[in-house]
């Protein structure tokens, strides 16, 4: 039973605009969500966090914003770059720092230059 | 600092085979974490080892097992090889006093059986 879900096995954008990169979850006890990224032949790599207490964490070109009520998270990148093309992991757990962590299937994003 | 380090790379094996695969955490790290990453599917938690004790593991068979060594690297064992072993398997690892949940992994074991 996959409890965290990313619809969107793949995206594409062009340079300069936004990318939108979704995440459902079923499980209403999650309160910590991340998000990972992977290149071809590495390991996925920590990109940004978000805390059920907030609705919204922003690095940079990088924003999250996650819907409690609707048990959704999504990640912006504004502007795309074309070294943003990866596979975006969105990944959930029950507390900050727990040891078990829910990941999604992925989304592979395209920056078109 | 050097990462989180996997080997083999790539490996094949054969059917009833076994697989062992290993990783080396962050110097610091007590905290190793195996995930397997089957096609279409998302990573999958298998194993979790701190302090050299199995803490958690996912809904894998009894044929997947592993240890955690004094010096914090693990090995994942997988006895009995079916094909539907075939994935990537990445470990990851955490520790020290920032428990933010952030896991740092490896680049993976590809295994592939056939």
């Amino acid at each position: 039973d996959q409890q965290v879900k990313q619809n969107s096995p793949s995206l594409s954008v062009q340079e300069g605009r936004i990318s939108i990169l979704n995440c459902d979850y079923t499980n209403s006890m999650f309160d910590y969500f991340l998000w990972y990224k992977k290149y071809p032949a590495e390991g996925p790599t920590f990109l940004i966090s978000i805390s059920s207490i907030k609705d919204k964490n922003e690095d940079g070109r990088f924003t999250v914003f996650l819907n409690k009520s609707a048990k959704h998270l999504s990640l912006h990148i504004v502007p795309s770059q074309p070294g943003d093309s990866a596979v975006y992991f969105c990944a959930a757990s029950v507390q900050t720092g727990a040891n078990n962590l829910f990941f999604g299937t992925g989304t592979r994003l395209t920056v078109i230059p | 600092e050097a990462g989180v380090t996997q080997s083999p790379t790539h490996l094949i094996k054969t059917r009833g085979q076994q697989a062992t695969l290993r990783c080396s955490p962050i110097s610091g790290h007590t905290s190793v974490y195996w995930y397997q990453q089957a096609l279409g599917l998302g990573l999958q938690f298998l194993l979790w080892y701190d302090e050299g004790e199995e803490r958690n593991r996912g809904n894998f068979p009894p044929r997947f097992s592993g240890r955690q060594f004094p010096n914090y690297s693990s090995e994942l064992n997988v006895n009995a090889l079916e094909l539907e072993d075939s994935a990537l398997y990445l470990c990851a690892s955490r520790g020290g006093p920032s428990n933010t949940g952030e896991l740092f992994f490896g680049e993976g074991s590809r295994l592939t059986v056939l």
